[in-house]
């Protein structure tokens, strides 16, 4: 499975836009780019996945690069009840891999008033 | 539809017993997960099943084991509970494009 990096935290403010940037040199073509959302304790939250183009959804917007080799999710209006650790993951679409999701720490951002 | 649910909720184990964490998903998912999260970490998957009768190691699998005898439960089995066991678990299902989470199994072995 590729693997992913991310800054381990970020900061923004209150109705501003929310930009966590990832790193995944090593996609290759079969894989998809998810993001994934944990607010506290709770049990991880989808946001939205692509595979080359951007994607947009009631949550969030998702932009890949044309290599593929990069990605930002976009949260247009954060607000306080964004914060959270987000993950981005790299995961096979290919049915004998099981399309598992391999988390790695993720960026924990902090929307503040 | 209620998900996926996980039984119990919290629970304190003493060295060396054994449990079964419990998770029911109602969605008729084909895919299923088990991951651990230690505190501040991130997942740890310890095992998946890709469809009843078919299992697979993850990536911490060590002092697990599991079962897939239906669609519908995907069963985690502590043999003999270890302090280094001490965790949050989530059981996952999945559709061909997302993965749903339960709201965990918290773990004290003590």
């Amino acid at each position: 499975d590729a693997k992913t990096t991310q800054p381990p935290s970020m900061d923004c403010a209150e109705g501003r836009a929310a930009n966590l940037p990832c790193n995944h040199s090593t996609i290759s073509g079969n894989e998809y780019v998810y993001w994934y959302r944990q607010i506290h304790s709770q049990g991880p939250q989808y946001i939205i996945h692509g595979l080359k183009n951007n994607e947009t959804n009631e949550m969030a917007s998702l932009i890949i690069t044309e290599d593929r080799k990069s990605s930002t999710l976009i949260l247009p209006h954060a607000t306080l009840r964004d914060t959270a650790v987000y993950y981005c993951i790299v995961r096979s679409m290919i049915y004998n891999q099981g399309g598992k999701l391999i988390f790695g720490q993720g960026t924990e951002l902090s929307v503040k008033p | 539809n209620a998900g996926v649910t996980q039984t119990p909720k919290f629970r304190i184990l003493k060295i060396g017993q054994s449990m079964t964490l419990q998770c029911t998903q109602d969605m008729n998912h084909n895919y299923m997960y088990w991951y651990r999260q230690d505190p501040g970490m991130g997942l740890k998957l310890i095992y998946y099943s890709v469809g009843a009768g078919i299992t697979d190691k993850g990536e911490v699998p060590n002092g697990y084991n599991v079962s897939r005898s239906t669609t519908e439960d995907f069963p985690l089995r502590l043999e003999l509970a270890a302090p280094s066991q001490t965790s949050v678990y989530f059981c996952a299902s999945a559709s061909a494009e997302t993965q749903y989470f339960g709201p965990g199994t918290r773990l004290l072995v003590l």
